[in-house]
């Protein structure tokens, strides 16, 4: 299957700070799509990507598919304790049904 | 919230029994997937419906079928569960195929 870097694996983050990851393939991608994942819950849709360079916002968060389709970015901004979590990247080829995961970033915020 | 349950939340069961789990949607979304969670791996596909009765292998479908007969059921059968299907199952839908919304989950463990 496709192989999906997310990065980095985890970050401990001061409340208040900003907050970047990323997500690369080998693949090129037609969709991107973010997820936030608490414990014991199925992971929650916080933005999706469907053009090459858009950039799209969500609250406090924005996210952008990267120009060579090959890379997704999520950016947190002002953390707060509320924010902690494991944050998926998804990516869809042109063709087919399936989404491929990255294995996910655990965020906490230390207040 | 993308009305999904699943059932059940939780279940213990012996190696080499049947165990089915149940996806049911209230969206009459088209689309309904199953992925497996485990650490290190992330989401993983197993199967997804495109319709009533018309589905796919995802890339560890070994050891599952699935089933739906109707559009608000998508049923996840292991035929004969193994320790090694021990895992966090997601049920998810969309309404085209660019985007996914997760349930809840269901806890397995085969010993």
């Amino acid at each position: 299957g496709q192989q999906l870097n997310q990065s980095p694996q985890s970050m401990f983050i001061q409340e208040g700070e900003d907050v970047s990851m990323n997500c690369t393939s080998s693949s090129i991608f037609n969709t991107w799509l973010w997820y936030k994942q608490e414990p014991g819950e199925g992971p929650v849709l916080l933005i999706a990507l469907y053009k090459a360079g858009e950039l799209t916002s969500n609250g406090r968060l924005t996210a952008q598919f990267g120009i060579t389709r090959k890379d997704s970015f999520l950016n947190i901004s002002a953390s707060i304790p509320s924010d902690v979590g494991i944050y998926f990247c998804a990516g869809q080829l042109r063709t087919g049904n399936q989404f491929y995961f990255g294995t996910g970033t655990s965020l906490t915020v230390i207040p | 919230d993308a009305g999904i349950t699943q059932s059940p939340r939780h279940k213990v069961t012996e190696t080499g029994t049947p165990v089915t789990l149940r996806c049911h949607q209230t969206e009459n979304h088209r689309y309904m997937y199953w992925y497996r969670q485990d650490p290190g791996h992330g989401l993983r596909l197993i199967h997804y419906s495109y319709g009533v009765k018309d589905t796919d292998k995802g890339e560890v479908s070994d050891g599952y079928s699935v089933s739906r007969s109707k559009t608000e059921d998508f049923l996840l059968t292991l035929e004969s569960a193994t320790s090694s299907q021990t895992s966090v199952y997601f049920c998810a839908i969309s309404d085209r195929r660019e985007t996914q919304y997760f349930g809840p989950g269901t806890r397995l463990l085969v010993l």
